[in-house]
């Protein structure tokens, strides 16, 4: 069975780091792409970034370009999301999904990382 | 202001059926981009439920169907039941952007 999962909520103060973890199981990790995704009370999903943990190609939506790295480590199976200085406005939850093979669909999710950031 | 339109919230009673829009433009839908469908039930991870405008995965019910023609999509859900209140999100591909892009979301309230 297929399984993403993330890493636990966090609470950081602005202007701090943070990277959040997304560990993948029961499928060849480095052939699948793999996605985050930030969901925003109000506001929906938006699609930050997608890794391709084969060979670590990283495509960012231009929304978030700048904003937060995208990295895998193919030999643990986990995608990392991180930030070097956190903003309130990054307050949300964030999930990683995979894409099907060879497809631009999101076939299986993380349940999801809440990162509050507040003072 | 997201790239797909969606209305913000549609309803209905038990047994009903609805339909949900979405609505895209030349360089996402109208390009001949593939549609996808994804039901969030409050407080957990959205789960797949339309792939390629029409294709259902395995264990989605047959309630649930997909829809394209132009640059809009659909999803209807018939035999409406309390347990489809949720929010739905139409995806596609955008190749202005060069990337995914999603719909607001609609939420679906069964009176």
């Amino acid at each position: 069975e297929v399984q993403l999962v993330q890493s636990g909520a966090e609470v950081k103060k602005p202007g701090g780091s943070l990277k959040i973890s997304c560990k993948g199981f029961g499928y060849d990790f480095g052939d699948y792409f793999i996605a985050w995704v930030r969901l925003l009370p109000g506001k929906g999903l938006e699609w930050m970034g997608t890794i391709y943990p084969g060979d670590s190609d990283t495509t960012y939506s231009p929304s978030f370009r700048g904003q937060v790295t995208i990295s895998a480590d193919k030999s643990i199976t986990t995608a990392y999301l991180q930030w070097s200085s956190l903003k309130a406005s990054d307050t949300a939850m964030y999930f990683c999904a995979r894409l099907g093979l060879n497809s631009r669909y999101f076939d299986s999710w993380g349940q999801g990382t809440q990162v509050t950031v507040s003072s | 202001q997201s790239v797909l339109t969606q209305p913000p919230s549609v309803s209905g009673a038990p047994g009903q059926r609805v339909t949900i829009s979405c609505t895209g433009g030349s360089s996402n839908i109208g390009a001949g981009y593939d549609v996808h469908w994804y039901q969030q039930l409050p407080g957990v991870a959205p789960k797949l439920l339309i792939y390629g405008n029409t294709n259902r995965p395995s264990g989605v019910p047959d309630r649930f169907s997909g829809s394209k023609s132009g640059t809009s999509a659909s999803l209807a859900i018939t035999g409406l039941q309390a347990e489809d209140e949720a929010d739905y999100y139409c995806q596609s591909f955008d190749s202005s952007l060069t990337g995914l892009v999603f719909g607001g979301g609609t939420k679906l309230a069964v009176l």
